[in-house]
């Protein structure tokens, strides 16, 4: 009941192609959903998060989208970079995590963005 | 965000030794937390970090092989004892400000056992 399912496993994607990273969750308690973003050799960099009140959050050009009902969320990347090349992680946590903070994260997907 | 350095970047270990981990924080942190992520894998929290008591521990790691001190708000150490080759990993740090505060992480160590 604790996982966050996450898929693809790898996606490439043309330059200024929207790569869309799909999570999905079990546990009704999460209330709290970001994304990571991590390059090779760095820890993960938080990139957008969102709360199960809202259906969709835009920050530049990553946007998040939220399926209540489904307990699913997603990313999209619109007008993707060849520095958009990253391993992606989604995460969520709740208050039955034990700590608001303990995040459960997704498996990962390695986008590549070709040039 | 708080600005997270951890000590050392990278290590080659022989089996049988232990390594400690630095975590040092620019600002005073409510929540500090130790993660490891194997290779090409996704990030499993091994425990967190209570200052001034013992850390808690998630199901599969115990005190004895991964022990951690957080004397202040700011400083956390784990270390890996008696290393094997299956706990090459990257262990990496992170802290959040408050409960409700988002979680950055440090840029790990990258641990090889021999």
């Amino acid at each position: 009941q604790q996982q966050v399912k996450q898929s693809p496993q790898s996606l490439i994607v043309q330059k200024g192609g929207i790569p869309i990273i799909n999570c999905a969750y079990e546990n009704t308690a999460f209330d709290y959903f970001p994304w990571y973003q991590q390059f090779p050799g760095k820890g993960p960099a938080l990139l957008i998060a969102i709360r199960p009140d809202v259906s969709e959050k835009k920050e530049g050009r990553f946007t998040i989208s939220f399926n209540k009902s489904a307990k699913q969320f997603s990313l999209h990347i619109m007008d993707s970079q060849p520095g958009d090349s990253a391993t992606y992680f989604c995460a969520a946590s709740g208050a039955l995590s034990g700590s608001a903070r303990q995040l459960t994260f997704g498996s990962g997907t390695q986008l590549t963005v070709l040039p | 965000s708080a600005v997270i350095s951890q000590k050392p970047s990278r290590d080659i270990c022989q089996r049988g030794t232990s390594l400690t981990i630095q975590c040092q924080v620019d600002s005073q942190v409510t929540m500090m937390f130790w993660y490891r992520q194997q290779p090409g894998q996704s990030l499993t929290l091994i425990a967190t970090a209570n200052q001034g008591s013992e850390a808690t521990y998630e199901s599969g790691f115990v005190i004895d092989k991964f022990p951690i001190s957080r004397p202040n708000l700011t400083f956390s150490t784990l270390t890996v004892s008696n290393m094997s080759p299956e706990d090459s990993s990257i262990y990496l740090c992170s802290v959040a400000t408050g409960s409700r505060s988002p979680l950055h992480f440090g840029n790990g160590t990258r641990l090889t056992v021999t």
